[in-house]
C-alpha cells in the first residue's frame, strides 16, 4: 500500500514569505508526528497529532510555526515569515496509534531552503 | 539536557565484514531504544528496536544491544553489503509520542 507522502519534495522561499508543507498519512494510521532534521543532523520532533487534536505543542521552534490536521487524515505545517534558520528537511511520520510499539512511518520528507 | 548521541559520525567498512554502529544516552528513564536507517533522500525507515528489560534482539542480520548499566546501545549489522550504506540513527523513545534521535552515524560499505 502507499506510504507516507510529502509535497513539495523541495521548496525554495525568500525570506519573510510563509509557507505550507503537507504531510498525507498512511491511510488508518490515527497519529500523525512532524520532526525537523537540520543538515547532518537527527531529528528533531516538533508536534503530534492524535486525531486532529495536538496534546502537545512544545516541540515547535517559535510561534511563527504551526500545523494542523483535518478530518483525522492530511496534515498541513505553516511556517511564517520565514527565517534562514528555518532552513532544514521536514519530515512527517504516521502511526496506527500512539504508543511505543506503534512503528513510526516516515515520509521522504521536504527540502525548504530559504533565501 | 539529556540526550542521545553516536559515538562516530562516520563509519567505512569492507563488503562480507560485520558493522558495529555505537550509540550512548544519557536517560537512564528511558525505556524504549530504536535504531533506523535513512538513504539519501528519504524519510528514515525502522530496523530493529529494544525494550529495557531486554539486553539483545536479533533481527535479520541484524543485531542489538542494550547495556543498561553504561548506556550504551549498539548496532550490528552482519555481511555488510553495499546496500547497507546509509545513515544510522538511534533513538530513545521519552513517552509514548515523542523520540529523541541522535545525530547518526554515516556508514560506508567499500566494495
Amino acid at each position: 500500500g502507499a506510504g507516507v507522502s510529502q509535497s513539495p519534495s523541495n521548496k525554495v522561499t525568500e525570506k519573510g514569505k510563509d509557507v505550507e508543507l503537507r504531510c498525507d498519512p498512511i491511510s488508518g494510521h490515527t497519529a500523525l508526528y512532524w520532526y525537523r532534521q537540520s543538515l547532518g543532523q537527527g531529528l528533531e520532533f516538533l508536534i503530534y497529532f492524535q486525531g486532529n487534536s495536538a496534546p502537545d505543542k512544545s516541540g515547535l521552534p517559535s510561534d511563527r510555526f504551526s500545523a494542523e490536521r483535518t478530518g483525522g487524515s492530511v496534515s498541513t505545517l505553516t511556517i511564517q515569515r520565514t527565517q534562514q534558520e528555518d532552513s532544514a528537511v521536514y519530515l512527517c511520520a504516521s502511526s496506527l496509534a500512539v504508543g511505543q510499539h506503534n512503528e513510526q512511518f516516515f515520509g521522504p520528507g521536504t527540502r525548504l531552503t530559504v533565501l | 539536557g539529556e540526550s542521545v548521541g553516536l559515538h562516530l559520525p562516520t563509519l567505512s567498512v569492507q563488503e562480507g565484514d560485520n558493522s558495529i554502529i555505537n550509540c550512548a544516552y544519557s536517560n537512564s528513564a528511558s525505556d524504549y531504544f530504536i535504531w533506523y536507517k535513512q538513504e539519501s533522500g528519504k524519510g528514515p525507515q525502522f530496523i530493529i528496536d529494544i525494550r529495557s528489560n531486554m539486553d539483545k534482539r536479533q533481527g535479520q542480520r541484524v543485531t542489538v544491544l542494550l547495556n543498561k548499566t553504561v548506556k550504551h546501545l549498539s548496532l550490528q549489522i552482519a555481511a555488510t553489503q553495499p546496500g547497507d550504506s546509509a545513515v544510522y540513527f538511534c533513538a530513545e523513545s521519552l513517552n509514548d509520542y515523542k523520540l529523541s534521535f541522535g545525530a547518526g552515524t554515516t556508514v560506508t560499505v567499500r566494495a
